[in-house]
């Protein structure tokens, strides 16, 4: 079992759409998650933190469910522009440093 | 304000030559962490380093990879001899905490 795991998708949605991926994780001394967007043939770049409570920025949500070890990302209104891959990264933080684990990523298209 | 900076961004060689990636982290970021990302694959980490030191190389594919800080404004992976499937795409990345910063990757063909 892989210690992140995303479903690949693709997911196709229409714009206004709304849309939601889960990510699970294996590691319960897992501390720290984010969803990172990667478009077709860039760097991934951070998208969000994830936080305990919870955490909103515009369109989109992230929510954190340590019990059943998974996070979640909603997007809202979709635009054409958030077509991209999403990718939910896991940390655990250790003496050594932060050991950072991705997701393989849940690849979103929009359509008109 | 200069984000990491990888070079070359393409790279096609022979099976068998020796490659060098390079890459300048952020000034003041303490973490380097060495990426491969390939369709079948995805987003492998290969090596990461902590104050220049290598903390955690058990994602390096075998002996003919190797990575090197010598100092903190620097660092490279390199692969001797190269084979095809090496080919994909290498992403540096640096921190100074949990967020990675990435460079914009070097794309590498071995034929």
């Amino acid at each position: 079992r892989k210690e992140v795991e995303q479903d690949p998708g693709p997911f196709n949605v229409p714009e206004g759409a709304t849309v939601a991926f889960n990510c699970t994780y294996s590691n319960s001394a897992s501390q720290s998650f984010f969803w990172y967007r990667q478009d077709c043939r860039k760097e991934p770049k951070l998208l969000m933190s994830v936080y305990s409570s919870g955490n909103e920025d515009g369109r989109f949500t992230a929510q954190l469910n340590r019990a059943s070890q998974y996070i979640s990302l909603l997007i809202r209104d979709s635009k054409l522009s958030d077509s991209a891959t999403y990718l939910c990264v896991v940390n655990i933080r250790t003496i050594a440093g932060n050991m950072l684990t991705f997701g393989g990523g849940t690849r979103l298209m929009v359509k008109p | 304000d200069a984000g990491v900076i990888q070079s070359p961004r393409h790279e096609v060689t022979e099976m068998g030559q020796e490659v060098t990636l390079r890459c300048k982290p952020i000034s003041g970021h303490n973490s380097l962490f060495w990426y491969r990302q390939t369709m079948m694959r995805g987003l492998e980490l290969l090596i990461y380093f902590n104050n220049n030191v290598p903390i955690d190389d058990s994602g390096m594919p075998e002996d003919r990879f190797s990575a090197k800080m010598p100092n903190a404004s620097f660092s490279t992976l390199k692969i001797q001899p190269s084979e095809p499937r090496d080919s994909a795409v290498y992403f540096c990345a640096s921190s100074l905490s949990a967020v990675l910063h990435f460079g914009n990757g070097t794309r590498l063909t071995v034929t």
